[in-house]
């Protein structure tokens, strides 16, 4: 089965300042990953994802990714953080058939002071 | 960019009662459609996979009876909350496969649910 570990419930910097939110898989098969940001009350909206093409997966608002099969990191970073950054981040990884469900890690609390 | 459109954003109910929410994907055509609950502060959980024209698939734990899913049509997707309890109070996210669009996985606005 697919799951994904997300390292920090919370996490915290000031603003323009290096963003990194960990996240570690597991799949059974070639994984397919996603980051998702969540604003309060609000569904997810999809930042970037990797579908075993290019290993550094650039996305929306100055995020990127690196998949590491080695080390089964999928870690997202942005070099500056905005104040509009502070959001839920949740990293997913896809089911092993077809179109399954996304499985979801816990989710992190980005929290951005000026 | 591929839409998904939930409704109601927000529902205040009586317990006992129903409430639907419904979710539609506005520009491509979703054969599936998966449902996911969350509670505060914690991540979204499965509850069922929306298949067009067919049986819901519920995941463990999930009550089928309370919990009614049909989806009709390639776009629409409803989720039905039969004879609601206070526990049922929360935020109800669908999301819709776009296969189109080399797994687009869209989310709807998701759907907070109280019930008094």
């Amino acid at each position: 089965a697919q799951s994904v570990t997300q390292l920090g419930s919370h996490v915290s910097v000031s603003e323009g300042a290096l963003v990194l939110l960990r996240c570690n898989y597991s799949s059974s098969v070639p994984p397919y990953l996603f980051w998702y940001v969540q604003y309060p009350n609000q569904g997810l909206q999809l930042l970037l994802k990797y579908t075993s093409a290019a290993t550094l997966v650039k996305g929306i608002n100055g995020f990127e990714a690196e998949f590491k099969k080695s080390e089964t990191s999928f870690h997202l970073t942005k070099p500056s953080a905005h104040m509009s950054d502070a959001a839920e981040y949740f990293c997913a990884v896809r089911g092993n058939s077809g179109y399954s469900t996304l499985t979801f890690g816990k989710g992190t609390m980005l929290l951005v002071s000026p | 960019g591929a839409v998904v459109s939930q409704h109601p954003s927000w529902v205040i109910c009586k317990s006992g009662t129903s409430v639907k929410i419904e979710c539609r994907s506005l520009d491509f055509q979703a054969t599936t459609m998966f449902w996911y609950r969350q509670f505060p502060k914690q991540s979204l959980m499965l509850m069922a996979t929306s298949n067009e024209g067919s049986k819901a698939t519920y995941e463990q734990g999930v009550e089928k009876d309370k919990f009614l899913i049909n989806h009709a049509s390639l776009t629409l997707s409803t989720l039905t909350v039969t004879s609601a309890h206070p526990e049922d109070s929360s935020f109800y996210i669908c999301s819709a496969v776009d296969r189109g669009a080399n797994y687009g996985y869209t989310f709807g606005s998701g759907t907070r649910l109280t019930v008094v």
